[in-house]
């Protein structure tokens, strides 16, 4: 079946230092998804793309649908305390159906 | 404006007894509607999904069922829970591209 390989699996990192992740596939998806979970709660939805090359923004975050439609990237900029969580990639194809990654844990030093 | 609701919050339950966790929809018909598995500090896993009232697919050989009896009502079942069923139930819905929005998760104990 599809996957998604996400990378990093976790980050530690300083406040205010940017933070970048990014989900590769070896298959094409239609639409890309970042979603970001807080501790006991559910998944929301950060930034979605869908088409190839698009480039999109949302405040400090960036995000990227690759060429290829097999990748994407998530960009943070000045990182605070409450980017703390964990951040997940998900594609979706032709079905209606999402592939998530299997997250990115990011840990923010003060 | 469609909001989703999951109840319990949190549930312990002895290993053996029954299992029913509900969700539902409002603000939107005919949604497609999906339950997640989370195991602690993991990815999601995709148990069941249906698009339409009475049609459940299954993703994973498991415990548990899923139900539909309503256009925007979705029941995860188990008879018989197993310690292995821990972990943190989400339910999501969604229609057409676009992603998925999640409800707020139920956390399973199973002792």
């Amino acid at each position: 079946g599809q996957q998604l390989n996400q990378s990093p699996q976790s980050m530690f990192i300083q406040e205010g230092e940017d933070v970048s992740m990014n989900c590769t596939s070896s298959s094409i998806f239609n639409t890309w998804l970042w979603y970001k979970q807080d501790p006991g709660e559910g998944p929301v939805l950060l930034i979605a793309l869908y088409k190839a090359g698009e480039l999109t923004s949302n405040g400090r975050l960036t995000a990227q649908f690759g060429i290829t439609r097999k990748d994407s990237f998530l960009n943070i900029s000045a990182s605070i305390p409450s980017d703390v969580g964990i951040y997940f990639c998900a594609g979706q194809g032709g079905a209606q159906k999402l592939v998530f990654g299997q997250g990115t844990r990011l840990t923010i030093n003060p | 404006s469609q909001t989703i609701h999951q109840w319990p919050a949190t549930l312990v339950q002895p290993v053996g007894s029954p299992l029913s966790l509900e969700c539902t929809v409002e603000g939107t018909s005919n949604p497609n509607l999906y339950w997640y598995r989370q195991a602690a500090g993991r990815g999601l896993q995709l148990l069941f999904y249906s698009v339409g009232i009475g049609q459940i697919s299954s993703e994973v050989p498991q415990n548990l069922s899923a139900s539909r009896p309503q256009d925007r009502q979705f029941i995860l079942s188990s008879k018989k829970l197993l310690l292995s069923d821990s972990g943190f139930y989400l339910c999501a819905w969604n229609q057409g591209a676009g992603g998925y929005t999640f409800g707020s998760g139920t956390r399973l104990t199973v002792v």
